[in-house]
């Protein structure tokens, strides 16, 4: 079945990047698009990015632009994302989520990144 | 940008009664190969994001019948034909026409 495993909470300070896995399994990596959506606590969701694991285009949200980069290595079928420069308003769950058919149908089970000093 | 307007921002509904969350948008979703890309999600307490509908009116393999969407252009609107205890979170609209953006969420809660 299709599975995306994310890797594990982080906790950042302010000023310092962190860089989120998310392992693909159950279905062909590179023929579908990931999505990068993250969650403030109590908060709603925010649509972040995306990569075309085919040929690695990406496509970022304005708010995110130069702060957040969107990789994939369809060697081990694990997509990342890193975002720079945190603040305490990044402290959020993140989720990586892929699109079989239309629309990111499948999720990840979020990765926690607490920003504190 | 695209600017998703959810309404209403929570809803306390009986089994057994219909509900109906409404999403705007700032522009038409309607994308140039005559499809909208406009998806409904629900999220469960403590759990992911799953999809419910996608462009507009399809319902996502497992979904419960009781759940339909409709609209077009601008204007979207998913309903529950009957709640169930089990429809208990916050649901989302997404639109994908350009980039990504998603509606405030909706907190459905069961009186």
């Amino acid at each position: 079945q299709v599975q995306l495993v994310q890797s594990g909470a982080e906790v950042k300070k302010p000023g310092a990047s962190v860089k989120i896995s998310c392992k693909a399994s159950g279905y062909t990596f590179s023929s579908y698009y990931m999505y990068w959506v993250r969650q403030a606590p109590g908060q709603g969701l925010e649509w972040m990015g995306l990569i075309n694991t085919s040929g690695g285009s990406t496509a970022y949200a304005q708010k995110f632009q130069g702060r957040v980069t969107v990789t994939r290595d369809t060697s081990t079928r694990t997509a990342y994302m890193e975002l720079t420069g945190l603040r305490s308003d990044d402290t959020a769950l993140y989720y990586c989520a892929t699109e079989l058919n239309s629309g990111p149908d499948h999720w990840g089970q979020g990765t926690l990144v607490t920003v504190s000093s | 940008d695209v600017f998703m307007t959810q309404t209403p921002l929570s809803l306390s509904v009986t089994p057994g009664q219909p509900a109906s969350i409404s999403c705007k948008s700032s522009k038409s979703l309607l994308h140039s190969d005559g499809k909208t890309y406009l998806y409904w999600y629900l999220q469960k307490p403590g759990q992911s994001p799953q999809l419910l509908i996608y462009e507009v009116s399809n319902r996502f393999s497992g979904v419960p019948d009781r759940f339909s969407g409709s609209g077009s252009g601008t204007d979207f609107t998913l309903k529950i034909s009957r709640v169930e205890a089990e429809d208990v979170g916050v649901y989302y609209c997404l639109q994908l026409l350009q980039l990504g953006a998603f509606g405030q969420g909706t907190r459905l809660e069961i009186k």
